[in-house]
């Protein structure tokens, strides 16, 4: 199947910088990008949709400002989480998908995220 | 709206054991269902997928059904093993993202 490289897988900062994390479709053109956050022992939460070159649209109650999301390429989204802190820690999965409808999305790997 | 929803875990089976995990859905329309596998530290994994009533969806020995009737997409195994240890998602798609349900820890010891 399809490949979404998804990084980094865990990092670690300070509460008050920003941190940035990457996907990228190795083997496809990913029209949309989803970006999901997911607590422990719980489901995945729907953020933001992105397609190439428009902004993005976030789910209620999801702040735009704190999470900025870039999707300049259709192999490259970017998720910035801005002035992180510790209630930001956890696990955020992107999802790729391509222009076809009703497709199957590849997920990437996941990054942990831990603010101190 | 659409929603998705799975029975609670965890589920505690020994090896060898068969594996029911039940998924309902409501639905306006008739979505394609999917079923994801996410192991400890790492994001999803498709594990199988059916687009209309009827479909049956299989893969490493897991099927699933679609059944409009009663709008159920249960995950099933025959004999499971101890690397199925995972938690299972059931999700479908609705028009333009997937909707999951909240998730089913499976646990299998030898």
């Amino acid at each position: 199947g399809a490949v979404v490289s998804q990084h980094p897988s865990w990092v670690i900062c300070k509460s008050g910088t920003s941190v940035k994390i990457e996907c990228r479709s190795l083997d496809f053109q990913a029209t949309t990008m989803f970006w999901y956050r997911q607590f422990p022992k719980q489901s995945l939460m729907l953020m933001a949709t992105s397609n190439e070159g428009s902004k993005a649209t976030y789910e209620q109650g999801v702040e735009k400002d704190k999470f900025l999301i870039n999707h300049a390429s259709l192999t490259l989204s970017t998720l910035t989480v801005t002035s992180a802190h510790p209630e930001d820690s956890s696990f955020y999965i992107c999802s790729g998908q391509s222009t076809e409808p009703n497709t199957e999305a590849f997920f990437g790997q996941g990054t942990r995220l831990t603010v101190v | 709206g659409d929603s998705v929803t799975q029975m609670e875990g965890p589920v505690t089976l020994s090896e060898e054991a068969f594996l029911t995990i039940n998924c309902t859905y409501t639905a306006t329309g008739y979505p394609s269902l999917f079923w994801y596998v996410q192991y400890p530290g790492e994001g999803l994994q498709l594990l199988l997928k059916a687009t209309k009533a009827d479909d049956k969806g299989s893969n490493k020995g897991f099927e699933a059904t679609y059944r409009k009737e009663t709008t159920s997409f249960h995950l099933e195994k025959g004999s499971v093993q101890v690397s199925d240890s995972a938690v299972y998602f059931c999700a479908l798609w609705d028009t333009d993202k997937l909707i999951f349900g909240t998730g089913t820890r499976l646990q299998v010891f030898p």
